[in-house]
């Protein structure tokens, strides 16, 4: 099975920050890397897809870029909408696997 | 617009079984895999199962496989799974997801429906 590592676990930013998350996978995944961001009592929402393609309808601060089997997810100038969780997920192979995600917290 | 909407959980003990339905809309269902993804209560996102998109191959996670089959109607729009010998580790929410795009991404999630395994 594919492992990701995600990190941080979680992290404590501000409105207009910028805030960096990583994904390591333990293979090869070509860049077969998608992001989702997932709010308290709500289904997660596919935020990119392709390691760094955005997602119809979702803001341009939010991008991603792939380094071999190392994965990261930016925001920048954080909104107040976007304090959520964060995962990252392989569909390389099955089965399908997730990073442990990442809190945003205020 | 796309939607997927879970039925059928509830409070179930252990042993037992439960079947849990997922109604799709606002797409060609029978053109697309589908996925089950549970996520236990403060926990991540776990990946259960996958049914291609003419339910000729079923893939499972090693912690369910053996006890819960997942089928679809294309008639019907509706995935299911079936859920048998239920565990307390079973309890969580369970989602349908559609795989799509060309690196076959989970793009639209359903609601979830609540599964509580318990005494």
């Amino acid at each position: 099975d594919i492992r990701l590592t995600q990190s941080p676990s979680s992290l404590s930013a501000s409105v207009g920050d910028r805030v960096t998350i990583t994904c390591r996978a333990s293979q090869y995944i070509n860049n077969y890397l998608n992001w989702h961001q997932q709010k308290p009592g709500k289904a997660p929402k596919l935020l990119l897809y392709a390691a760094s393609s955005l997602q119809s309808g979702v803001p341009s601060r939010f991008s991603g870029i792939r380094s071999g089997t190392n994965f990261t997810l930016s925001i920048t100038s954080l909104q107040p909408e976007d304090f959520a969780t964060y995962y990252c997920q392989q569909s390389y192979s099955t089965p399908r696997t997730f990073g442990q995600g990442t809190k945003v917290e205020i | 617009q796309v939607q997927l909407v879970e039925s059928g959980g509830g409070v179930v003990q252990p042993g037992r079984s439960l079947r849990l339905s997922c109604a799709a809309s606002g797409f060609p269902f029978s053109d697309y895999a589908i996925h089950w993804v549970r996520q236990a209560p403060g926990r991540g996102l776990e990946w259960v199962a996958l049914i291609s998109y003419d339910g000729s191959e079923k893939y499972y996670a090693d912690s369910v496989k053996g006890r819960f089959t997942i089928s679809r109607d294309n008639s019907k729009n509706t995935l299911y799974l079936q859920m048998n010998s239920l565990r307390a580790d079973d309890t969580a929410v369970y989602s349908c997801v559609r795989e799509g795009g060309v690196v076959a991404a989970f793009d639209y999630w359903g609601q979830g429906t609540l599964v509580t395994v318990s005494s």
